[in-house]
């Protein structure tokens, strides 16, 4: 059974413009979340999507946003990027009625 | 509101000793708790979780957990540290509403031959 996949592995961006990152779950999952890694913050949830909706968001502005697919594939999008959102961003999907989530490698986003 | 606390930043143990990786959660509901393991740029393996069935945990790599309630703490043991366990380490409870993980800010483990 294949795991979560995101891509890019890494994306090197300006400050300014804007990233989009992608994700798609473990087949059968339909939920899928987005958390930031960043250096001395550690893990902070982003994002929740379920059936295709945006059913949770963490503390983050809105120019942090995204979607989820009828496959249920996933898109981070990060608008008017800022130094301090270099970090890890991971993709973790679970199945309905099970609470385990499966992360991803991770997106490794660079602002420079 | 649920948080979680791991205490020590950074653990360093001799291959073939004792690993106690330590974690105290808030929680004002019964939690759901999860330990996992991050190796260099990969993303995150899960390790063991409680569901509030067994409080002793086994997991996979031979590490365990054991859920005590009166000390608010699901700490990950393993009795006996081998280089490849060398990681960075995550406690994390599932937030009150299902909806989300609460991680702590990981443990570093170093281990030294």
């Amino acid at each position: 059974e294949a795991g979560v996949t995101q891509s890019p592995t890494h994306l090197i961006k300006t400050r300014g413009q804007q990233a989009t990152l992608r994700c798609s779950p473990i087949s059968g999952h339909t939920s899928v979340y987005w958390y930031q890694q960043a250096l001395g913050l550690g893990l902070q949830f982003l994002l929740w999507y379920d059936e295709g909706e945006e059913r949770n968001r963490g503390n983050f502005p809105p120019r942090f946003s995204g979607r989820q697919f009828p496959n249920y594939s996933s898109e981070l999008n990060v608008n008017a990027l800022e130094l301090e959102d270099s970090a890890l961003y991971l993709c973790a999907s679970r199945t309905e009625g099970d609470y385990e989530q499966y992360f991803g490698p991770g997106t490794r986003l660079t602002v420079t | 509101a649920q948080s979680v606390t791991q205490l020590g930043s950074h653990v360093s143990v001799s291959e073939g000793a004792l690993v106690l990786l330590r974690c105290n959660y808030s929680s004002s509901v019964p939690p759901y708790l999860f330990w996992y393991v991050q190796y260099p740029n990969q993303g995150l393996q899960l390790l063991l979780k409680y569901t509030s069935a067994a409080t002793l945990v086994k997991g996979i790599n031979g590490f365990e957990a054991e859920f005590k309630k009166s000390e608010t703490s699901f700490h990950l043991t393993k009795p006996s540290a081998h280089m490849t366990d060398a990681a960075e380490y995550f406690c994390a409870v599932l937030n009150q509403a299902g909806t989300a993980l609460i991680f702590g800010k990981g443990t570093t483990l170093s281990v030294s031959s």
